[in-house]
Order: C-alpha cells, then sequence, then structure tokens
C-alpha cells in the first residue's frame, strides 16, 4: 500500500532531550517536506527537500534539523526542543520535485515537550 | 504569515446543503490545493487547480480559481454528514526562492444529520 509513514505516533519529552521524528514513504517520490500545525496558525512547512542531499528552509525552521540521505526518508531532528515546539506534525511527500502535485500526508506525530 | 486565508473559519449547515469555503492569497501561485482533515488526522487531497485554469470539478466538489483577486472557493454539493471535517487551501509557489507550499488557516465544517 502506497503511504507515508511516521514514527513515533505520539511523543512526551522534557526540555533539552534530542529527539527524531521519522518519515518514510514507499511511492518513490522526489518531494518531502515537514509541517507542524497548531490551533489558529494551520500547518506551516518547517523543511522540505526536492531531493536526495537537497533540503530548504521552509517557514519556521528554527529549533529543527532535517537531512535525506536516501530518497524514502525524511527523519526530523530536534536537537534540543522546548515547550513551544509542542505541535502536531506531519511530513508529507509528492512525485514531482516540488509543490506541483497533490502532497501525501502521513498519520501526524503529537509531540508534547514538557 | 500564511498566504492563504480561508472564510469562514467555521460553517454549519444541514445535510443536503450546499458548503462553500474560500481561500485568499497575496501572491502570484503554480496551482492552488484543496486539502481535507478529520480531527487530528493526516490531510488528504482533494483538488488541485493550476494559476491557467479557472474551474474544476470532482465528483461533488467545484473548485474556482480567480488569479486576478488572488482568491479561490471550494463548493460542496448536497453535503452529507460525513463530510464533516476542516478544510485547507494550500498555494504553491515556484520561483528562485524556493518550492514551498503554504497552508491557510483551514474553514471547520460541521454538517448536522
Amino acid at each position: 500500500e502506497a503511504q507515508v509513514t511516521q514514527n513515533p505516533r505520539y511523543l512526551i519529552t522534557v526540555t533539552g532531550k534530542k529527539l527524531t521524528v521519522t518519515c518514510s514513504q514507499n511511492m518513490n517520490h522526489e518531494y518531502m517536506s515537514w509541517y507542524r500545525q497548531d490551533p489558529g496558525l494551520g500547518l506551516r512547512q518547517i523543511y522540505y527537500s526536492m531531493n536526495v542531499e537537497v533540503t530548504d528552509k521552509g517557514d519556521v525552521p528554527e529549533g529543527y534539523k532535517v537531512s535525506r540521505k536516501e530518497k524514502r526518508n525524511f527523519p526530523l531532528i530536534l536537537e534540543s526542543p522546548s515547550p513551544n515546539q509542542t505541535s502536531l506534525y506531519f511530513c508529507a511527500s509528492s512525485l514531482s520535485p516540488g509543490p506541483y502535485n497533490e502532497q501525501f500526508f502521513g498519520p501526524g506525530t503529537r509531540l508534547t515537550v514538557l | 504569515s500564511q498566504q492563504g486565508e480561508e472564510d469562514p473559519q467555521a460553517l454549519s449547515i444541514q445535510e443536503g446543503e450546499n458548503a462553500t469555503m474560500n481561500c485568499s492569497y497575496k501572491t502570484s501561485i503554480n496551482n492552488l490545493q484543496w486539502y481535507r482533515q478529520n480531527s487530528g488526522r493526516g490531510l488528504v487531497h482533494l483538488i488541485l487547480i493550476r494559476s491557467n485554469e479557472r474551474e474544476k470539478h470532482s465528483g461533488r466538489l467545484r473548485v474556482t480559481l480567480d488569479t486576478s483577486k488572488k482568491s479561490s472557493s471550494l463548493l460542496i454539493t448536497a453535503s452529507r454528514a460525513a463530510d464533516t471535517a476542516s478544510y485547507f487551501c494550500a498555494t504553491a509557489l515556484y520561483n528562485n526562492a524556493g518550492n514551498m507550499l503554504t497552508f491557510g488557516g483551514g474553514t471547520r465544517l460541521m454538517v448536522k444529520p
């Protein structure tokens, strides 16, 4: 089944403890991206990747890192999480190297930073 | 800042009625996409309209795009209780600054049976 998977789905952590949220797609998509969703603010793009080893900042990249060593994986890294990073995170992918086609979204990761 | 702004923020209708949601944006776009999100879940793509298109249909969905007014509308005809969800527009930009997809704040639609 064609899908985007994220892990973990739920995570409660403490300030400063490094964490990684994994994202994987099995559709051979070029474009992958991370969003955070907060009440009243909609979805905001954190980072995106046009292809392997090509990543760029989105609207709200501060406090996050990403890597794209393989086409299928696009992990989101929080080196030193803070409470303002408590949010619902979505990974998405699309076929073309840009947001010109439909995005396929993962199920979301609900992160709480205490 | 948000590129797309949906209007209204919330909409409550009876089953069988039509639901219209509007989206306004600020800059030139490559395409505009509409997504649906059931509570707390991932977004599902509904329809994509390119900047050189004016209207598009998919089942009970009708999307219009007016690039001169920088606005789009999503019409859901003969609504069903299962259409209850949040609906987001997203604009895709293609320029030297990058290739981003920017979402609006969404419209929460409730369809009462």
